[in-house]
């Protein structure tokens, strides 16, 4: 049984650029989450992703995005980047049933320097 | 809205000692409380978790009780040691799940031997 995978672990960019984050998801899991971890604080909640739709969003803006793949792997994209958008970016999956057990599996995570 | 508020670290302890990390939380309706640890160079993983009042999550020598009274989810352990040492933290989900886990600001945990 892989775990989740997240690639790549570092990147910088620069204010205004555009970046793309990607993630494997466990195998068997259905569901897919993107958390926003900045330093010394707990993981935010971006979005989440059932079944290649999102179902559920935090208090981020638009310019936050994602896709979920018939392979249940996902994408996290973020435009126009913005100093206060480093962070460590995780990713975490779940096999959701028919009710939503909050047992998530995080990847390690990839971490963005917007310089 | 939802919030999870844990005791602010460091917290230093000895090997053996007893353990006590607060944890207090407000959201609508009941939510499902967890306990998640991330050791040094790993992902988050979920430690324990309870889903209604007066649950107990345990794992591990961890133990936490759901207390919806005075809305606390505190995590002890009887014995701790230093392959403890990591960060903790606890999370709430509101029923549904579809607004994501909301975490505390975490807990860094070091046990000396």
């Amino acid at each position: 049984e892989t775990g989740v995978t997240q690639s790549p672990t570092h990147l910088i960019k620069t204010r205004g650029q555009q970046v793309t984050l990607r993630c494997s998801s466990q195998s068997g899991h259905n569901t897919v989450s993107w958390y926003q971890q900045a330093l010394g604080q707990g993981p935010q909640f971006i979005f989440q992703y059932y079944r290649e739709e999102e179902n559920g969003r935090g208090n981020f803006p638009p310019r936050f995005s994602g896709l979920q793949f018939p392979n249940y792997s996902s994408e996290l994209n973020v435009n126009a980047l913005e100093l206060d958008d480093s962070a460590l970016y995780l990713c975490a999956s779940s096999l959701v049933g028919r009710s939503y057990t909050g047992e998530l599996f995080f990847g390690e995570g990839s971490r963005l320097t917007v310089l | 809205g939802n919030s999870v508020t844990q005791m602010e670290g460091p917290v230093t302890l000895s090997e053996e000692a007893f353990l006590t990390i607060n944890c207090t939380y407000t959201a609508t309706g009941y939510p499902s409380l967890f306990w998640y640890v991330q050791y040094p160079g790993e992902g988050l993983q979920l430690l324990l978790k309870a889903t209604k009042a007066d649950d107990k999550g345990s794992n591990k020598g961890f133990e936490a009780t759901y207390r919806k009274e005075t809305t606390s989810f505190h995590l002890e352990k009887g014995s701790v040691q230093v392959s403890d040492s990591a960060v903790y933290f606890c999370a709430l989900v509101p029923g549904g799940g579809a607004d994501g886990l909301t975490f505390g600001k975490g807990t860094h945990l070091i046990i000396q031997p």
